[in-house]
């Protein structure tokens, strides 16, 4: 299958500091991006869908102006986490699809711990 | 996007068939079923999808009942590297161009490989 990677794999980070999560599809061209949040012990929760170019839909509930999803190209995704606080440590991850493609891929997810 | 129901967790021995069931008695005509699977703290990966024909790949079967309602992934021959969190998740997947419909993730069914 198409892999996807992620980077950082995990990062620490003081609280009101920005953190930015890059997503690649690496040999895929990517004409959409999700970002999901994993709480331990809980599922995966969409956060936003991005299409390369366009700007991101989020899912109810979730800060646009806190998470800054930039999808500039068919091969990268970008989350920026803005003031980091304690309670956004998590498990981030992505995921990519091509148009025409029926799954979607999963990268290896990023480990956010704010302190 | 019509909704799951998965076991909670289930155990297998190695060697033997995993079959892990799922309901989704709200399905709908354009609605495939897939599964996707996460091993402890790394991102989800891609098992199978399918219509409503059976469906076989490398990694495993897919069984769907003639109403569509219900589905049983089989792991023929499961292995240690098998445990991990099953998630079947039912939406929407147009390969024509057209746009996908997000993953929404469940609970998913917990499956242990004991020796």
């Amino acid at each position: 299958g198409a892999v996807v990677s992620q980077h950082p794999s995990w990062v620490i980070c003081k609280s009101g500091t920005s953190v930015k999560i890059e997503c690649r599809s690496l040999d895929f061209q990517a004409t959409t991006m999700f970002w999901y949040r994993q709480f331990p012990k809980q599922s995966l929760m969409l956060m936003a869908t991005s299409n390369e170019g366009s700007k991101a839909t989020y899912e109810q509930g979730v800060e646009k102006d806190k998470f800054l999803i930039n999808h500039a190209s068919l091969t990268l995704s970008t989350l920026t986490v803005t003031s980091a606080h304690p309670e956004d440590s998590s498990f981030y991850i992505c995921s990519a699809a091509s148009t025409g493609v029926y799954e979607q891929y999963f990268g290896p997810g990023t480990r956010l711990t704010v302190t | 996007d019509a909704k799951t129901t998965q076991p909670t967790s289930m155990d297998c021995a190695e060697g033997r068939a995993a079959n892990l069931p799922c309901n989704h008695s709200t399905i709908s005509g354009n609605e495939y079923v897939y599964w996707y699977r996460q091993i402890h703290s790394q991102g989800p990966q891609y098992i199978i999808h399918g219509l409503k024909n059976n469906e076989t790949n490398e990694m495993a079967s897919l069984i769907i009942t003639e109403d569509r309602k219900s589905s049983t992934l089989i792991l023929p021959h499961a292995t240690l590297r098998d445990t991990a969190v099953y998630y079947c998740i039912v939406r929407v997947a147009r390969g024509d161009g057209g746009s996908q419909g997000n993953l929404i993730f469940g609970k998913g069914t917990k499956l242990s490989v004991k020796p």
